[in-house]
């Protein structure tokens, strides 16, 4: 079973250049989220979408955009790199119901530095 | 703002050792998860808790969810090397769309 797919796993960029980090999963889940994860500072949400069609920001938005065309992918969309954004990117699927009772499921990260 | 505190940051034990995380928040959360992260992996799910008060036990590890659903331990009993790992705990806030707050996490290292 896949689950949760993350690409690419690593990437480094230059400050000003964009990129798009792909996140796809197979498990039919309408919830999705992005996450970032620095050291020492545990799991931010920065955009959520609770099906195709439909996004909202978390926390941390700012310098960020995605999309949900469809219920299986939800990219993540840097349009200018900036320093402040390097850091490991996580992926997250769970069914609707009842967010907080249901297991998210999280890939295995995109790791990226902006130099 | 950082809604929930985990202690410690980080905790070097032996073997057969064992140990409690805390997670703390002045926030009331309507359920509460606890994630295990390995090197180059994202979050597991380990459990999750919902009532007040209440008591999870998964093998050797303890879960218990603060009777003011505020606060959250994870007792490990006779700790392996295997326990090795980050462990995160999640709390769900109840506005509107029901969003995770993850913790700052505890690096556990358990040495043979």
């Amino acid at each position: 079973n896949a689950g949760v797919t993350q690409t690419p796993k690593f990437r480094i960029l230059k400050i000003g250049q964009s990129m798009t980090l792909q996140c796809t999963q197979d498990m039919n889940h309408n919830y999705m989220y992005w996450y970032r994860q620095d050291p020492g500072m545990g799991l931010k949400l920065i955009y959520y979408s609770v099906g195709a069609g439909i996004t909202d920001k978390g926390e941390v938005p700012n310098g960020y955009n995605v999309s949900r065309s469809t219920t299986e992918d939800f990219p993540l969309r840097l349009e200018l790199a900036a320093p402040s954004q390097t850091s490991v990117y996580f992926c997250a699927s769970s069914y609707s119901v009842r967010v907080g009772n249901q297991p998210q499921h999280f890939g295995d990260g995109t790791r990226l530095s902006i130099l | 703002t950082q809604l929930l505190e985990q202690s410690p940051q980080f905790l070097s034990i032996q073997e057969g050792e064992n140990l409690t995380v805390y997670c703390n928040s002045s926030s009331v959360f309507s359920s509460l998860q606890w994630y295990r992260q390995e090197p180059g992996e994202g979050p597991v799910l380990l459990v999750t808790v919902v009532t007040g008060g209440e008591v999870k036990k998964l093998k050797r590890l303890t879960f218990q969810f603060g009777d003011a659903r505020k606060d959250s331990s994870l007792h490990i009993t006779a700790a392996q090397p295997g326990d090795t790992g980050l462990y995160l705990c999640a709390g769900a806030l109840n506005t509107g769309f029901q969003k995770l707050v993850f913790g700052t996490g505890t690096r556990l290292l358990v040495s043979p």
